[in-house]
């Protein structure tokens, strides 16, 4: 069964500074790769994915992700974060078989400072 | 235009009553997917509707949970009997067309249920 991994629970930077919240997946299947972003009492809204093609990926807000097969990771970087990306950053998997079962990580916690 | 809604925002439950939530998806979404997320957790899924027809319901978790789309819109996840373990906030995502990741998942803003 697939699995994500984010290892970072939390991750605190200051204002202006660059980020990269690391995700990797259990499986060198084929996938499709997605990151999610949820604010506080809101949904999870779709920030960026990888389905085929170039693997490098440009999402909402000026982020955007790497899709690194040999590595089995999907890391969302973003040059310089402002105070309102403050907000939990989760990425997910599917799978060919089962395309919109959509398998999360356990989110990461992106806090920025002034 | 307007998103995903659910209701109730904010359910408390004692343990072993019946809950009922409820998924108004975005008008003419055909796909409409629950998943619960428990503290601290990413979403975990539960189950899959595509117009009336629940295609997939593999993540429910016990027979106390049933979902139904009886005419192809709003959604009602419903779970019997709750226990603690169920204290969860749920989530209800729409797509436009087929479950195909290529149709992006609208998430509700959930329901947070609390199990005293």
């Amino acid at each position: 069964a697939q699995s994500v991994t984010q290892l970072d629970s939390q991750v605190p930077v200051f204002e202006e500074a660059p980020v990269e919240l690391r995700c990797n997946y259990s499986s060198s299947v084929s996938v499709y790769l997605f990151w999610y972003v949820q604010y506080p009492n809101q949904g999870l809204q779709l920030l960026l994915k990888y389905l085929s093609g170039s693997t490098l990926v440009k999402g909402i807000n000026g982020f955007e992700a790497e899709f690194n097969k040999s590595q089995t990771s999907f890391h969302l970087r973003k040059p310089s974060v402002h105070i309102s990306d403050t907000a939990e950053y989760f990425c997910a998997v599917s799978d060919l078989d089962s395309s919109y079962k959509l398998i999360f990580g356990s989110g990461t916690r992106l806090l920025v400072r002034p | 235009g307007a998103g995903v809604s659910q209701s109730p925002r904010y359910k408390v439950a004692k343990r072993g009553q019946d809950v009922a939530l409820r998924c108004d998806p975005i008008s003419g979404h055909v796909s409409l997917f629950w998943y619960q997320q428990a503290l601290g957790q990413g979403p975990e899924f539960l189950t899959y509707f595509q117009n009336e027809a629940q295609l997939d319901k593999s993540g429910l978790p016990s027979d106390r949970f049933f979902a139904e789309r009886p005419e192809g819109s709003v959604s009602t996840l419903k779970i019997q009997r709750t226990q603690q373990e169920d204290s969860a906030v749920y989530l209800c995502a729409s797509s436009s067309y087929s479950g195909s990741p290529y149709n992006e998942q609208f998430f509700g803003p959930g329901t947070r249920l609390t199990v005293l």
